[in-house]
């Protein structure tokens, strides 16, 4: 089946834009996750999602920050404003429960560049 | 806190011969733990993972005990190959409602034929 998919796989934008990322987790799974991965932080929490919810947005880094999950599917993470250090790698992955056991499958990232 | 401790790499080993990455962890509760792998160019990817205290976790040859006693899932296999090459990240999950992933800093692994 398929698998976890991000878009853009590649965005570069001016500081100072907004930019959307997409996110379209398995089907049927119930919990999602926003991670960042950037060389100076390696990889960081920024979300969960368990249906369209967020119980958890301790990891997003500013108020620039916010993101959507509609219809206990497909997220949008949503940075207002870039800024340089917002460059990295934005990683989603979907679980088929919140349950502590069940495996996190990550899709293959999008690369954010701000200049 | 949660927090994951992993080895500095790069780790560059000759084809064959033994890997050893070591991971240690603090966590309140008990922690689910993984290694995810990301090769080059590619996404993470699960590479094993255990649940429970003295579970082993294995895939592809590569093994992880969890030990609770030393708060420890070091990454072991035997024989290595040049298609092992590439970054593992060691990770938790706790049970006590953050059900974020929590990762070390990630180990690069360089083997050469």
């Amino acid at each position: 089946g398929a698998g976890v998919s991000q878009s853009p796989s590649n965005k570069v934008t001016e500081k100072g834009k907004d930019v959307e990322l997409r996110c379209d987790p398995i089907s049927g799974h119930t919990a999602l996750y926003w991670y960042r991965q950037s060389l100076g932080q390696g990889l960081e929490f920024l979300i969960y999602f368990q249906g369209n919810s967020a119980p958890d947005k301790s990891g997003l880094p500013s108020d620039r920050f916010s993101a959507e999950r509609t219809g206990g599917s497909v997220s949008t993470l949503t940075i207002q404003r870039t800024q340089q250090e917002d460059s990295a790698v934005y990683l989603c992955a979907s679980s088929l429960t919140a349950g502590n056991t069940d495996t996190q499958y990550f899709g293959p990232g999008t690369r954010l560049t701000v200049l | 806190g949660n927090s994951v401790t992993q080895m500095e790499g790069p780790v560059t080993l000759s084809e064959e011969a033994f890997l050893t990455i070591n991971c240690t962890y603090t966590a309140t509760g008990y922690p689910s733990l993984f290694w995810y792998v990301q090769y080059p160019g590619e996404g993470l990817q699960l590479l094993l993972k255990a649940t429970k205290a003295d579970d082993k976790g294995s895939n592809k040859g590569f093994e992880a005990t969890y030990r609770k006693e030393t708060t420890s899932f070091h990454l072991e296999k035997g024989s290595v190959q040049v298609s092992d090459s590439a970054v593992y990240f060691c990770a938790l999950r706790t049970n006590e409602g953050f059900q974020k992933l929590v990762f070390g800093t990630g180990t690069r692994l360089l083997v050469s034929p």
